[in-house]
């Protein structure tokens, strides 16, 4: 039932490549976000986006970029990965109405960078 | 945005009930209360929100005091499969943060 898809699940690049993590919801939400989280540790926020055309960096300075051309798709890009690149990136989407808010996260894509 | 508090760490045992509680004393008039399950690498699940007093679904249930400066988690007859990070958020849907949360561990 999954409403946000995340591309590739699990990834190994070697240093320096160039990468593209994708992330696409199907709700229609406006607000996106991308997390680092290494095991066992905090989820981190790198960037986030209100809609088309809006993206913000988050806590965590990151080397990574995002783009919005469409409300459905939020891609994260590295110009070239390294090592430290190496972590888990969770992709979501919050909701807000009436009834309160929330926050639908994909299933995360596992990095390596050897 | 409030700032919450929760324990790091708590252990539990198959069959009891297990409660988390989250502080969050400069909690705003808008502000929701939400918990976040997650799983080793998978992103966190929502699994309950409420505003003031208490809060039941078929996962929970979330009491909060009168002064909503804090709420606590109930999860009944918990099993292995409860292992997990617990978060707390509070906030008006622009909060973002998730915190360190609560890792549960339940045993056999």
């Amino acid at each position: 039932e999954a409403d946000i898809y995340q591309t590739p699940r699990y990834l190994v690049i070697g240093t320096g490549k160039k990468i593209t993590l994708e992330c696409s919801q199907t709700m229609g939400h406006d607000k996106m976000y991308w997390y680092q989280q290494d095991p066992g540790m905090e989820l981190h926020l790198i960037h986030y986006s209100y809609g088309v055309n809006s993206t913000e960096k988050g806590d965590l300075s990151s080397e990574s970029t995002v783009s919005r051309i469409r409300t459905e798709h939020f891609p994260l890009t590295l110009e070239s990965a390294r090592p430290s690149h190496t972590s888990q990136y969770l992709c979501a989407t919050s909701w807000t109405g009436s009834r309160g808010y929330g926050y639908t996260f994909g299933s995360g894509t596992r990095l390596t960078v050897v | 945005l409030a700032k919450t508090t929760q324990p790091i760490s708590m252990d539990s045992y198959e069959g009891q009930e297990v409660n988390i509680t989250c502080s969050h004393n400069n909690i705003a008039t808008n502000d929701y209360i939400t918990w976040y399950q997650q799983f080793p690498s998978q992103g966190p699940r929502f699994i309950i929100q409420g505003y003031k007093t208490k809060v039941t679904n078929e996962v929970a249930s979330l009491f909060i005091p009168a002064d909503r400066k804090s709420s606590t988690l109930s999860l009944p007859r918990v099993s292995l499969s409860d292992t997990a990070v617990y978060y707390c958020l509070v906030g008006d849907g622009d909060d973002m943060r998730f915190g360190a949360g609560t890792r549960l561990t339940v045993k056999p």
